[in-house]
């Protein structure tokens, strides 16, 4: 089904560990973006691409790096990862301008760190 | 300081009745608002927006009201079913030429049969 793939959908990290959380979407999107959700917390904004070769910071950046590696994928990486980054990460897309239908979400990777 | 905020963290109803979910913004820059759904497991799901220059969008069983003086948006679920059982969250997008979303806490919706 055409959407937003994520990978992995669950991990365990020790602390100082790194990793990369893939996301994938297939509709042709131009702009991209990754969420972090914490209870009592909802949704919120860590990194964004506009448009392919572009990213910005959003409102919780610190700790992660992303890379837009094309239109299709957008990568968000844990250098050295901290129990505060113990949260469900969600990878979206929408057409951008058309916003009124929208961003597509994936279902989540949910990351542990220990 | 939180600009889309969702004062009710659960709201319960009955099956075939109306269910209401508010949404308080500060920002008046937003100029998009909408309302997206999420089942436990699963990412949000888009459900309705409304552009604010209207005061009123309505799809099926769900309409969204804006009121601009008030800051203020709601959720109308008409009748309500026990699958619309979910966290429903508000968002809104600053005008200009960024295409980021702000997200409120959310609200439990449960529509007892």
């Amino acid at each position: 089904n055409a959407g937003v793939t994520q990978t992995p959908k669950f991990q365990v990290l020790k602390t100082g560990q790194s990793m990369t959380l893939q996301c994938a979407q297939d509709m042709n999107h131009n702009s991209m973006y990754w969420y972090r959700q914490d209870p009592g917390m909802g949704l919120r904004l860590i990194y964004y691409s506009a448009s392919e070769g572009t990213t910005d910071k959003g409102e919780v950046p610190n700790g992660y790096n992303v890379s837009r590696l094309n239109k299709r994928e957008f990568s968000l990486r844990l250098e050295s990862a901290a129990p505060s980054q113990t949260s469900v990460y969600f990878c979206a897309s929408s057409e951008g301008v058309g916003i009124q239908r929208g961003y597509t979400f994936g279902s989540g990777t949910r990351l542990t760190v220990v | 300081d939180q600009q889309v905020k969702q004062n009710s963290p659960s709201l319960s109803v009955q099956e075939g009745r109306i269910s209401i979910l508010n949404c308080d913004y500060t920002n008046s820059m937003f100029d998009y608002f909408l309302w997206y759904k999420k089942y436990p497991a699963e990412g949000p799901t888009f459900l309705i927006s409304i552009s604010s220059i209207k005061d009123k969008n309505e799809d099926g069983r769900f309409t969204v009201f804006l009121n601009k003086s008030a800051k203020h948006l709601s959720l109308h679920i008409v009748p309500s079913q026990p699958g619309d059982s979910a966290v429903y969250f508000c968002a809104a997008r600053s005008g200009g030429s960024n295409y980021k979303l702000t997200f409120g806490k959310g609200t439990l919706l449960t529509v007892n049969p």
